[in-house]
């Protein structure tokens, strides 16, 4: 079956400082994947997307690219932000007769201190 | 346009009580999920639904019912609350008239649930 795994929080960082959520994933087919963000108390906002292989989800300075040769999508900020302190989740849907369901890894606790 | 509601955001059950907890969405959007949240373990999939009158069972079903009589609203059941019922829920939706609308799903706001 499928599924996702994304690196273990929590992770604290600095303001300014560079960040890296490593995610990989198992999957039959091709699937879309997908970076979430719960802010505290919030439900899940979506930050960025890929659908195929070699694609660049980028959004609010965020970046991932789907790569299908190490069946990753890691999540990079070149300096993060107070307002960037969430949990987020790296997903996949497998839409090939999967009725759009999304599998979701356990999530990542980030931090940033000013 | 309000998305996806929840009610009610907290609750507190205890031990044998049912409720129910509703999902609303104004999208028009075909497919709707229940996810419950606990801590460290991301989100798993309770029960969804590919349009009214159209019900499936997700990774984690048991204790659960649902049901779909309108595209807008997809209601949670819990019947005899469990402690282990203690999550956070989550309602979703996707689908639009377009398939690349597919690749989104829509949250609400969750509902925190406390059975004592």
């Amino acid at each position: 079956g499928n599924s996702v795994t994304q690196m273990e929080g929590p992770v604290t960082l600095s303001e300014e400082a560079f960040l890296t959520i490593n995610c990989t994933y198992t999957a039959t087919g091709y699937p879309s994947l997908f970076w979430y963000v719960q802010y505290p108390g919030e439900g899940l906002q979506l930050l960025l997307k890929a659908t195929k292989a070699d694609d660049k989800g980028s959004n609010k300075g965020f970046e991932a690219t789907y790569r299908k040769e190490t069946t990753s999508f890691h999540l990079e900020k070149g300096s993060v932000q107070v307002s960037d302190s969430a949990v987020y989740f790296c997903a996949l849907s497998d839409s090939g007769g999967s009725n759009y369901k999304l599998t979701f890894g356990k999530g990542t606790l980030l931090t940033v201190n000013p | 346009n309000a998305g996806v509601t929840q009610t009610p955001k907290f609750r507190i059950l205890k031990i044998g009580q049912s409720m129910t907890l509703q999902c609303t969405q104004d999208m028009n959007h075909n497919y709707m999920y229940w996810y419950r949240q606990d801590p460290g373990m991301g989100l798993k999939l309770i029960y969804y639904s590919v349009g009214a009158g159209i019900t499936d069972k997700g990774e984690v079903p048991n204790g659960y019912n649902v049901s779909r009589s309108t595209t807008e609203d997809f209601p949670l059941r819990l019947e005899l609350a469990a402690p282990s019922q203690t999550s956070v829920y989550f309602c979703a939706a996707t689908g639009g008239r377009v398939p690349s609308s597919y690749n989104e799903q829509f949250f609400g706001p969750g509902t925190r649930l406390t059975v004592l």
